[in-house]
């Protein structure tokens, strides 16, 4: 079946960077794009980007442009998100997840169990 | 960026009765190419992803049960849980996946009365 399997929980002061991974299986990778999806405590999901697994384009949350990066590994299945320049609002659970075609404009249809990313001095 | 609302924030039914949540875009979501509205709804239980159960405003993902139910379009969606069991106790999000940023609502959590 569809699966991702992120890395584990994370604990970063200010100013530093943070990479997420999520391995994926159960399917092809390079048929889909990625998505990253992040959390905080008691918000709303908030959409950072995704990468079309397959040929590598991205794209991000004008938000998050200039701090956020994306990245895949086809030959590992895994896909990676890493995030610089981390401020105390950045804490927040990080979800990867496949977009449901492989043009970006899907609905996301299998999640990671998340990976819990802390801020703090 | 299209903005998401939701209404109501919360809402308590009784057990086998109908639950019904609404969302709103700030413009609409409907892709002309198909004639489909990139609308989709997601339930999230505590400590869990989301997890998808409606895309294109009203198909049901394979195995989400028949009592789950969305409709509406261009800029007006609804949810409805016909007969809500134990289990739909959760927060619902619309999500809209039209326009980058693809955007949430900010939730709706269903309780039993």
């Amino acid at each position: 079946q569809v699966q991702f399997v992120q890395s584990g929980a994370e604990v970063k002061k200010p100013a530093a960077s943070v990479k997420v991974s999520c391995k994926a299986s159960g399917y092809t990778f390079t048929s889909y794009a990625v998505h990253w999806v992040r959390q905080a405590p008691g918000q709303r999901p908030e959409w950072m980007g995704w990468i079309n697994a397959g040929n590598g384009n991205t794209k991000y949350s004008q938000k998050l442009q200039g701090r956020v990066t994306i990245t895949r590994d086809t030959s590992a299945s895994i896909a990676y998100v890493e995030l610089r320049s981390l401020t105390p609002e950045d804490t927040a659970v990080y979800y990867c997840a496949r977009g449901k075609g492989a043009g970006g404009y899907d609905p996301f249809d299998c999640w990671g169990q998340g990976t819990l990313v802390t801020v703090s001095s | 960026d299209i903005v998401m609302t939701q209404s109501p924030d919360s809402l308590a039914v009784s057990l086998g009765e109908r639950a019904t949540i609404n969302c709103k875009s700030s413009q609409s979501v409907l892709y002309s190419s198909n004639n489909k509205n990139d609308l989709a709804w997601y339930q999230q239980k505590p400590g869990q992803p989301p997890k998808l159960l409606i895309y294109w405003a009203s198909t049901r993902e394979s195995g989400v049960p028949d009592r789950f139910s969305g409709s509406g379009s261009g800029t007006d969606f609804t949810l409805t849980i016909t007969s809500l069991q134990a289990e739909d106790v959760a927060v619902y999000y619309c999500h809209q996946y039209n326009s980058a940023p693809f955007t949430f609502g900010p939730g709706t959590k269903v309780d039993i009365k």
